[in-house]
């Protein structure tokens, strides 16, 4: 079974302009995580679509937004990049969000985002 | 709220036992922890349940204290490959699930 894939795997950016990058889960997970990872600040959650529905969202300012598709593969956009914006940003899936099931993610190998 | 990881760093010869530690001051659903080799992505270790559950690799072993909001991961028999950077994640009930706040890390590193 094919794992979580994500492009680009790098990218190098300038200051105020924007992003997309792209998640496509593993076949038949209909749930993606998005994390930003830095050593500052470690791994970050950023914001999780079920659905194609945005279930939870973490403390990150409007310049990130995120959607999903009816496929579960989902974008995630950075607008106005800032220096701070560079980190690996990390989707990971999950197959169901049932209450009382499990609910681990598996995470893709990330896209490294440099802003200059 | 992050949870917190103890140590920070584990030094270990191989065949070594470690012990990792995480703790939160919330009410927790689950905890989750992955291995994460510099580089590359965090790969899923074991998921801990609210009532006792758990699901991960035979060779890892896990414990979760719900009254206390913590969780330990047991390292027995350490190899090389054990070395890496260990996290946890816990995620909460109602509105956080789905949501996993991870921990610091602890950096495992495994001499030969």
């Amino acid at each position: 079974k094919a794992g979580v894939t994500q492009t680009p795997r790098y990218l190098i950016k300038t200051r105020g302009q924007q992003v997309t990058l792209s998640c496509s889960p593993i076949s038949g997970h209909r749930s993606v995580s998005w994390y930003q990872q830095t050593p500052g600040q470690g791994l970050q959650f950023l914001f999780e679509y079920f659905s194609e529905t945005q279930r939870n969202k973490g403390n990150f300012p409007g310049r990130f937004s995120g959607r999903q598709f009816s496929n579960s593969r989902s974008e995630m956009n950075v607008s106005t990049l800032e220096l701070g914006d560079s980190a690996l940003y990390l989707c990971a899936s999950s197959l169901d969000r049932s209450f009382l099931s499990y609910n681990e993610q598996f995470f893709g190998p990330g896209t490294r985002l440099t802003v200059l | 709220q992050q949870p917190v990881q103890s140590p920070q760093a584990v030094i270990l010869r191989e065949g070594e036992d470690a012990v990792i530690n995480c703790s939160s001051s919330k009410a927790l659903y689950s905890v989750h922890w992955y291995r994460q080799k510099h580089g590359e992505a965090p790969v899923f270790l074991m998921i801990l349940l609210k009532g006792g559950e758990q699901k991960g690799h035979e060779k890892i072993s896990a414990s979760f204290n719900e009254k206390k909001q913590q969780s330990s991961l047991y390292l027995t028999a350490s190899q090389l490959s054990y070395s890496g950077t260990y996290f946890c994640g816990t995620e909460g009930g109602g509105t956080s699930y789905g949501k996993l706040t991870f921990g610091q890390g602890t950096i495992l590193t495994v001499h030969p």
